[in-house]
């Protein structure tokens, strides 16, 4: 196993159009999460799961932003008709999620997105 | 106030120095404090975490923690060129099991 993997790594889209991302998570890592990072900022908590289970998420997956992870394996993020503002490094993360330890995440290379 | 306060920089120390890193946190509920290091147009990468109050020491990397101050600090020692990165602050509420909020990072520059 090589780690956290995404998919696609760069999307270039037109405003208005929808996308979808993929993140391949480290197997056997229950915890999966995804977050958004713009230039000079830190990675912005998005949503996570644990296991297929979508235990918390931010007020952007309210609106436009949707996340699955339907059988607790890879996960998907799909944001509709996007903006310019959506223009952002999509970043995924797993972490083995034991129970009374410390839960370490590790992060995917990122899906660039950039909305014309 | 942001939830995870971190000076931008840029920090610039000389090769062999001493680089001390600083973030503060709003959530007296904090339990878990982690240290990344992500290098430009890369993704972030873990360099250690901390608990407990206290030190924490791995290789050149020492974390400090101090709860009551909600102060939580990384000493990086005898710095290399290649330690030039933005480190980021992150802190969740357990020690896994709730969102976890970064802050904006500081860009460190080691000078050769």
């Amino acid at each position: 196993d090589t780690g956290v993997s995404q998919n696609p790594r760069h999307k270039i889209t037109k405003r208005g159009q929808n996308v979808t991302f993929r993140c391949d998570p480290i197997s056997e890592h229950n915890r999966l999460y995804w977050y958004r990072q713009t230039l000079g900022q830190g990675p912005e908590f998005l949503t996570y799961f644990q296991n297929e289970a979508q235990l918390e998420k931010s007020r952007l997956l309210s609106d436009r932003f949707s996340a699955e992870r339907p059988k607790g394996s890879f996960s998907t993020l799909e944001i509709q008709r996007t903006e310019q503002g959506d223009s952002a490094m999509y970043l995924c993360a797993s972490s083995p999620g034991i129970a009374g330890a410390t839960d370490t995440q590790y992060f995917g290379p990122g899906t660039r997105l950039t909305v014309l | 106030q942001k939830e995870v306060e971190q000076n931008s920089g840029p920090l610039s120390v000389p090769e062999g120095a001493i680089a001390s890193l600083n973030c503060t946190y709003s959530d007296r509920g904090s339990q878990s404090f982690f240290w990344y290091r992500q290098y430009s147009g890369k993704s972030p990468e873990l360099i250690m975490f901390i608990y407990s109050n206290g030190d924490k020491e791995d290789g050149r990397f020492t974390a400090q923690l101090n709860k009551a101050s909600q102060y939580v600090s990384l000493l990086i020692r005898d710095s290399q060129p290649s330690d030039s990165a933005t480190y980021l602050c992150a802190v969740n509420r357990g020690t896994g099991g709730f969102k976890t909020i970064f802050g904006a990072g500081t860009r460190l520059f080691v000078k050769a």
